[in-house]
């Protein structure tokens, strides 16, 4: 069965300090992987996808198939990184996302 | 170009009332999709569609029902609204036709049932 995992509810940091948002996943197919961000009050929104290798806002995320994780990380946070964040593995059968749990973080100045 | 809109913003609904949550995406997009997002516990998928006509269960469909009569509209219906089924709900589409496109969110309902 697919399942995302995201260990940590909360991750407070100060400003200009590195942030790592972790995700792990099991999947027995290839897995497509994509971060989600929910700022205050706004709609869930694509951040990235590991497909893309792309960098957004300063986040990047690698694939690591070996430890089976998708762990999201920039090297120095900034106040409007204040959001939750959701790991999301992609069913390619049936397009359904399944997603983690969540993680807070916030960015203190 | 709307995306996805969701029909209503918030409700309140007493134990045993029937609502029904709209949906509607004028992308023309054939997957459609209804999740749930309770405190502290990510979103679960409710019931999606894969096309007109076509539904299936999710990872929570109890209490809740669905149809899809046209490609653009997908409601959610609550018939004896419960508790437990007080959440924010979120519509979400997708196109088949692009293998990895990523779905495209509602603004969500935010419903309390008391």
């Amino acid at each position: 069965a697919q399942r995302v995992t995201q260990p940590e509810k909360l991750l407070s940091v100060f400003k200009g300090a590195p942030v790592e948002l972790k995700c792990n996943y099991s999947y027995s197919g290839s897995p497509e992987l994509f971060w989600y961000v929910q700022y205050s009050r706004q709609r869930l929104q694509l951040l990235l996808r590991h497909i893309s290798r792309e960098s957004i806002k300063g986040f990047t995320a690698d694939l690591n198939k070996g430890e089976t994780s998708f762990h999201l990380k920039k090297p120095f946070a900034q106040e409007e990184d204040s959001a939750m964040y959701y790991c999301a593995l992609l069913n390619t059968g049936f397009q359904k996302l399944v997603f983690g749990t969540g993680t807070r973080l916030l960015v203190s100045p | 170009n709307a995306g996805v809109t969701q029909t209503p913003k918030f409700r309140i609904l007493k134990i045993g009332q029937s609502m029904t949550l709209q949906c509607a995406q004028d992308m023309n997009h054939n997957y459609m999709y209804w999740y749930r997002q309770d405190p502290g516990m990510g979103l679960k998928l409710i019931y999606y569609s894969v096309g007109a006509g076509i539904t299936d269960k999710g990872e929570v469909p109890n209490g809740y029902n669905v149809s899809r009569s046209t490609t653009e509209d997908f409601p959610l219906r609550l018939e004896l609204a419960a508790p437990s089924q007080t959440s924010v709900y979120f519509c979400a589409s997708t196109p088949r036709d692009r293998a990895y496109q990523p779905q495209h969110f509602g603004d969500g309902t935010r419903l309390s049932i008391l």
